[in-house]
């Protein structure tokens, strides 16, 4: 079965600090992956989308990597701001067609002072 | 562009009552999508549309129906309302022009608390 596993679940950091979120998925065969933010009562906005063949790939503050042999992304978050206080959802495309979406739990990060 | 907009934002309804969640996009996109995501759980596919007047299921599709008669709007239809489909319904868009970039936007979401 296809999976997409996120850790940590939840995460709190002081203003300025960096974050390291993982995603690890069993998808098969494998087409793209991406990272959406989600804001409390909003819908995901994409961050970051990688091909099989990419290994990382920025977005301002927001660095995602991928490794395709050991199925497993991570999203770095450099220099937190209050405002990156959300979900992040790691959401994994199997090849073949544009609706074989598998999304993760969500890691809910929270920016204190 | 407005993007995807989905109303109502919030509803209450009563077991066994029915209603339809509104979704329209104005990118002209092929692509439509309706997902629900439950509390700690990944969002999941309940119907999704590749054009105007073709629909198919997708993960969760029980309890739902969908219709597709024009490019911009896909409305999502409760029949009998049970407690199981209180959740936070979502819906995408997004255009198949490249087959490996599937690039979804999503609307904010309709709060469906059954009672």
């Amino acid at each position: 079965k296809n999976q997409v596993e996120q850790s940590p679940q939840s995460l709190i950091i002081l203003e300025g600090k960096n974050c390291t979120l993982q995603c690890n998925y069993t998808v098969s065969p494998f087409s793209n992956l991406r990272w959406y933010k989600q804001d409390t009562g909003r819908g995901p906005v994409s961050l970051t989308i990688m091909t099989f063949s990419e290994n990382t790939k920025s977005n301002g503050r927001y660095t995602a990597t991928l490794d395709a042999d050991t199925k497993q992304s991570s999203l770095h978050i450099t220099a937190s701001q209050l405002s990156d206080s959300a979900s992040y959802i790691c959401v994994v495309i199997g090849a073949g067609g544009g609706n074989k979406l598998t999304f993760g739990t969500g890691t809910q990060l929270k920016v204190e002072l | 562009n407005a993007g995807v907009t989905q109303t109502p934002k919030f509803r209450i309804l009563k077991i066994g009552q029915s209603m339809t969640l509104q979704c329209t996009q104005d990118m002209n996109h092929n692509y439509m999508y309706w997902y629900r995501q439950d509390p700690g759980m990944g969002l999941k596919l309940i119907y999704y549309s590749v054009g105007a007047g073709i629909t198919d299921k997708g993960e969760v599709p029980n309890g739902y129906n969908v219709s597709r008669s024009t490019t911009e709007d896909f409305p999502l239809r409760l029949e009998l309302a049970a407690p199981s489909q209180t959740s936070v319904y979502f819906c995408a868009s997004s255009y198949l022009a490249d087959r490996a970039s599937y690039e979804q936007y999503f609307g904010p979401g309709t709060r469906l608390t059954v009672t």
